[in-house]
């Protein structure tokens, strides 16, 4: 696609509910990368793929949290028994393998749970 | 590890003045630095990038910035400020996660008539 796309563009969900979160890269992009926004925490890095693998996890706040890729391409984000700390913003954004700073960012999910 | 640092997470300017937004950043290797702005219920849009080339970038929106290597910083400017300028700012470094993006705080630019 012409950009990285992500749904559900927002959600609400209540406390104790598993949540999925859906990222789709733009095509041909090999390397793809979860963050989390926050109110006034910035963005923090969750996890990231290189193609079908997930070389760093080590910003997944528990586990809680899972990711996995299918394809090369889509990107689910799973967050089992939602807490009202895991609300904020979450973005995807993909690279071309061949460049180190060609990051395209999707307008995000922004999760609330209740 | 590299770390980015925004000073100021409110910077409130006049319509028509200068812009200035400051980030210093901590890198252990020469840097890629970028600057992206987030405007309301948006992603993250690239303003402009640092890749080694000219220490003057220029950017989209009338945006640029400069890298100082010796002060470690990259602080974005523009020259006169408009309305539409009213937004969040993320400077940025490569090297976090798999040289994914390691992110500042963010400020947010208000912009007084």
């Amino acid at each position: 696609g012409a950009g990285v796309s992500q749904s559900p563009s927002n959600k609400v969900t209540e406390k104790g509910k598993d949540v999925e979160l859906r990222c789709d890269p733009i095509s041909g992009h090999t390397a793809l990368y979860w963050y989390r926004q926050s109110l006034g925490q910035g963005l923090e890095f969750l996890i990231y793929f290189q193609g079908n693998s997930a070389p760093d996890k080590s910003g997944l706040p528990s586990d809680r949290f899972s990711a996995e890729r299918t394809g090369g391409s889509v990107s689910t984000l799973t967050i089992q028994r939602t807490q009202q700390e895991d609300s904020a913003v979450y973005l995807c954004a993909s690279r071309p393998r061949d460049s180190h700073y060609g990051y395209t960012f999707g307008s995000g999910t922004r999760l609330t749970v209740v | 590890a590299q770390s980015v640092t925004q000073l100021g997470s409110h910077v409130s300017v006049s319509e028509g003045a200068l812009v200035l937004l400051r980030c210093n950043y901590s890198s252990s290797v020469p840097p890629y630095l970028f600057w992206y702005v987030q405007y309301p219920n948006q992603g993250l849009q690239l303003l402009l990038k640092y890749t080694s080339a000219a220490t003057l970038v220029k950017g989209i929106n009338g945006f640029e910035a400069e890298f100082k290597k010796s002060e470690t910083s990259f602080h974005l400017t523009k020259p006169s400020a408009h309305m539409s300028d009213a937004a969040e700012y993320f400077c940025a470094v490569q090297g976090g996660g798999a040289d994914g993006l390691t992110f500042g705080k963010g400020t947010h630019l208000i912009i007084q008539p």
